[in-house]
């Protein structure tokens, strides 16, 4: 059973744009949503994380909006760069301590010049 | 660089054999979590341990087994293989248990079952 659904799959966004990305949980039992950056032959590596207290987390060009109501969260990517082309992952965990996470199924994300 | 590290970074092997991954936590970390990542499933936990003791559980299958030494660094073993098992195999650590949502991954050990 998949508890954190992720979309779009993949983005294709034009350099300067905004890439935007959307999750959706059901276990409210977590409490810490981080997002993950992975590019090609590398692990993931965490770009920023939230607490559901929070609505909005911004750091840099990265934003993170939460909606606990909804049991909604996304990243926005403002001012799209080709470097930010990756597979990014939403992220979730708390159910069952321990610091484990329980992944999205990642979207492919493409800046094109 | 994230610190972990994992070995072999590939492997090929056939079907009905076993393979042994090998990781090594940032210094200082006690906690090990294992993942499966392939291209229809994503990322998938499968154990994490803490300070040698398994800590939890998640989608393991029973062919596959871990443990955590006491220098800390961590084995999984993956027996019985099937064309299904090959995937990215990634070793993450943190500092504890503390729910931070940080984890420090590996690059990875690409196994491919033939």
């Amino acid at each position: 059973q998949q508890q954190v659904k992720q979309s779009p799959q993949s983005l294709i966004v034009q350099k300067g744009g905004i890439s935007i990305i959307n999750c959706a949980y059901e276990n409210t039992a977590f409490d810490y949503f981080p997002w993950y950056q992975q590019f090609p032959g590398k692990g993931p590596a965490l770009l920023i994380a939230i607490r559901p207290d929070v609505s909005e987390k911004k750091e840099g060009r990265f934003t993170i909006s939460f909606n606990k109501s909804a049991k909604q969260f996304s990243l926005h990517i403002m001012d799209s760069q080709p470097g930010d082309s990756a597979t990014y992952f939403c992220a979730a965990s708390g159910s069952g301590g321990g610091n484990k996470l329980t992944f999205g199924t990642g979207t492919q994300l493409k800046v094109e010049l | 660089d994230s610190g972990v590290t994992q070995t072999p970074k590939h492997l090929i092997t056939a079907t009905g054999q076993r393979v042994t991954l090998r990781c090594s936590p940032r210094s200082g970390d006690l906690s090990v979590y294992w993942y499966q990542q392939s291209l229809d499933q994503g990322l998938q936990f499968l154990i994490q341990y803490y300070n040698g003791e398994e800590r939890a559980k998640g989608n393991i299958l029973e062919r596959f087994s871990a443990q955590q030494f006491p220098d800390l660094h961590s084995e999984l073993n993956l027996s019985s293989l099937e064309l299904g098992d090959s995937a990215l195999y990634f070793c993450a650590s943190s500092l504890g248990t503390v729910n931070t949502g940080e984890l420090f991954f590996g690059e990875g050990s690409r196994l491919t079952v033939l």
